[in-house]
């Protein structure tokens, strides 16, 4: 399988914490990217790390990647009870950019 | 609001009715696509559309039919569905720029097949 795979499965924090998830794949790639899920609802894109960078960050999210051990890091920062959801990392698989292969998320509970 | 936009939300359907979803993009994007969720089951890529020409048809069970008659429009016809069919259907459109594929979900519809 090309799935990619998040760890944890489930992660539960307090508010103010950090919460970080990890995503590993097995196919080379163009770029990497996270997506959050509210329960019940579509996607929703967070963040693209291109396979020649290696951190990157949009305001309370810190993504970095590893291309040589095939891994990727999300770190929420701060975390609010809001970012109770789960989250995915998906990648090209390096093909084309028409298909992405998501991973099996991460739940995060966020308690106030 | 993504700009995609999914209805019904919910369904509920006998194994021998015909049922469609419809999945309409607002964004201008040149692709289109459906998805399964399952309960503890990753995300899985049904069908892609590009350019209204189908891609992929990612080994999809006939009771599962695509129709997209345009870039902005993508349809789901379902017929003589089994009980595992039951899921999250999301539809998602994306347009490609600078080798990057940002794809955006509609809220998806709740599938129940009795």
């Amino acid at each position: 399988s090309q799935q990619g795979e998040e760890d944890p499965q489930a992660l539960s924090i307090q508010e103010g914490e950090n919460a970080t998830m990890n995503c590993s794949y097995k196919t080379s790639i163009n770029n990497l990217q996270w997506y959050r899920q509210n329960s019940g609802r579509g996607l929703v894109h967070l963040i693209l790390i291109r396979s020649n960078e290696r951190e990157k960050h949009s305001g309370r999210l810190r993504v970095t990647l590893d291309t040589s051990k095939k891994s990727s890091s999300l770190l929420i920062t701060a975390s609010r009870a809001a970012d109770t959801a789960s989250y995915f990392c998906a990648t090209d698989g390096g093909w084309g950019t028409d298909k992405l292969i998501f991973g099996t998320g991460t739940r995060l509970q966020v308690f106030p | 609001e993504t700009g995609v936009t999914q209805t019904p939300r919910h369904l509920v359907m006998g194994m021998t009715n015909k049922k469609s979803l419809k999945c309409e993009q607002h964004l201008g994007h040149n692709a289109m696509y459906w998805y399964k969720q399952s309960a503890k089951k990753p995300l899985e890529l049904m069908f892609v559309y590009n350019f209204k020409e189908q891609t992929e048809n990612n080994s999809v069970p006939s009771r599962f039919s695509p129709e997209c008659p345009n870039s902005s429009h993508l349809f789901l016809h379902l017929h003589t569905l089994q009980p595992e069919d039951s899921a999250l259907y999301l539809c998602a459109s994306s347009q490609e720029r600078g080798g990057w594929n940002i794809q955006y979900f509609g809220a998806g519809t709740r599938l129940s097949v009795l």
